[in-house]
């Protein structure tokens, strides 16, 4: 299975600041089609997941430009710009290349 | 609107079965992938199973292999999850969601295995 090792663990920061979580596979996550599947999603407390970024860099609709996405082959980047209130909770990488399907074990962005 | 809304959960006892079930709205369901996901209490998010729009292909992780089975029925819009020989570890909130992307999720329907 593909392991993805997320960090931070947790991830203290101040409103209007700026925070950057990484996830890194344990092999490359290129399908054969040529596409990369890595995926961000965030969970706010008591809610259901919500797509963040799909296939490494793209905004899903809605999602406000304060996110970024990048990486490529085995390391990816998820960045937030100008954190505000409602960007608390956790946050998951996906890769959807290979069988079983693996999430990271998550990044709680908190308050300073 | 995109919704998913699962249902079906509930309290089960170790080895018995449970068949939970996601209504889809708001889009033409056959044309996407749906899948299964899990979230222990207090725990990380668990892809469990997956199916190919037109119900062909299912995938499923290797501890609920030959004790789950995903399906669909497009003509009603619907996913299913039947789980049988059911486990502690099994206990979980069990999302519905769509596509290669998990583009949207269900609310979540909770599933408590104990004696």
């Amino acid at each position: 299975d593909v392991v993805m090792t997320q960090t931070p663990v947790s991830l203290p920061v101040s409103l209007g600041g700026q925070a950057s979580i990484s996830c890194r596979s344990s092999q490359s996550l290129v399908h054969s089609n040529g596409n990369t599947y890595l995926h961000w999603y965030l969970q706010k407390p008591g809610q259901s997941p919500q797509l963040l970024i799909y296939r490494v860099s793209n905004r899903f609709s809605g999602v406000p430009d304060r996110f970024s996405g990048s990486g490529s082959g085995t390391d990816f980047t998820l960045k937030i710009s100008r954190v505000e209130p409602e960007d608390l909770g956790d946050y998951y990488c996906l890769q959807s290349t290979h069988f079983p399907y693996t999430f990271g074990a998550g990044t709680k962005l908190e308050l300073k | 609107e995109v919704q998913l809304v699962e249902s079906g959960g509930g309290l089960v006892q170790p080895g018995r079965s449970l068949k939970l079930s996601c209504a889809a709205s708001g889009f033409t369901f056959s044309n996407y992938y749906m899948a299964w996901v899990r979230q222990a209490p207090t725990k990380g998010l668990e892809w469990v199973a997956s199916i190919t729009n037109s119900g062909g292909s299912t995938y499923y992780r290797d501890s609920v292999k030959g004790r789950f089975t995903i399906s669909r029925d497009n003509a009603k819009s619907t996913l299913y999850l039947q789980m049988d020989s059911l486990r502690s570890e099994d206990t979980a909130t069990y999302y519905c969601t769509r596509g290669w992307y998990f583009d949207f999720w269900g609310p979540g329907t909770m599933v408590t295995v104990s004696s």
